[in-house]
């Protein structure tokens, strides 16, 4: 059964900073992952999807990476502003089912 | 586009009643989604739908559950009757394969209370 897993649950760092934040997952046998933000009392926005067979995904100041073998993904976000405080979460499509299996995120406050 | 549109922002409804909530998706997206999330069990896909039809319903918690897709542009999530532990923030996303891959774009949810 495919698990997903966000560490740490939260994360504060002062402005300015780059940082990374970790998905991992148990089964590799993965269709794709995709990384999403979520504001206090909104719905969530996808960020980056990485297809199975890439290795990363690049939108502006945000990076994702995909490793299937080691079952991990890290979201790198360069130069860190308070409006990226949010909780990010990853999501894992197992296969040909639209089910997606979610991590519980990581909440990041960034620190003017 | 408005992007994914639900309805009611906010439900405040005593146990027994019916709740119906609704999503009008993005315009020209083949998936529609229904989601539940609360803070001990997260995310939960609930349903989806693909070009109206219902694919997987497998997350539906129980009968008093059901949901509907009469056209491309409207669907609907009723809970009849509530019950306390229904209480959650209901999402609706909707997606389109072939023009975006599987990018989820998410509505503002539904925050439902169940007294």
């Amino acid at each position: 059964k495919q698990e997903v897993t966000q560490i740490p649950a939260a994360l504060s760092v002062p402005e300015g900073e780059n940082l990374v934040l970790n998905c991992s997952f148990t089964d590799s046998a993965i269709y794709n992952l995709q990384w999403f933000r979520q504001d206090p009392g909104k719905g969530l926005t996808s960020l980056l999807l990485i297809q199975s067979s890439q290795r990363e995904q690049t939108s502006g100041r945000l990076n994702a990476s995909l490793d299937k073998s080691s079952g991990r993904s890290t979201l790198y976000i360069a130069a860190s502003q308070p409006g990226d405080s949010a909780t990010y979460l990853c999501a894992v499509r197992p296969g040909s089912n639209y089910q997606l299996i979610w991590g519980a995120g990581t909440k990041l406050i960034i620190k003017p | 586009d408005a992007g994914v549109i639900q309805s009611p922002r906010h439900e405040v409804t005593e146990m027994g009643q019916e709740v119906t909530l609704r999503c009008k998706p993005i315009s020209g997206h083949d998936y529609l989604f229904w989601y539940r999330q609360t803070m001990m069990r997260g995310l939960e896909l609930l349903i989806y739908f693909n070009n109206n039809v219902p694919i997987d319903d497998s997350g539906m918690p129980e009968d008093r559950f059901s949901a509907k897709m009469p056209n491309a542009s409207f669907s609907t999530l009723k809970i009849q009757p509530s019950e306390p532990r229904d209480s959650a923030v209901y999402f609706c996303a909707s997606s389109h394969y072939r023009a975006q891959g599987e990018k989820l774009f998410f509505g503002s949810g539904t925050q439902l209370s169940v007294l």
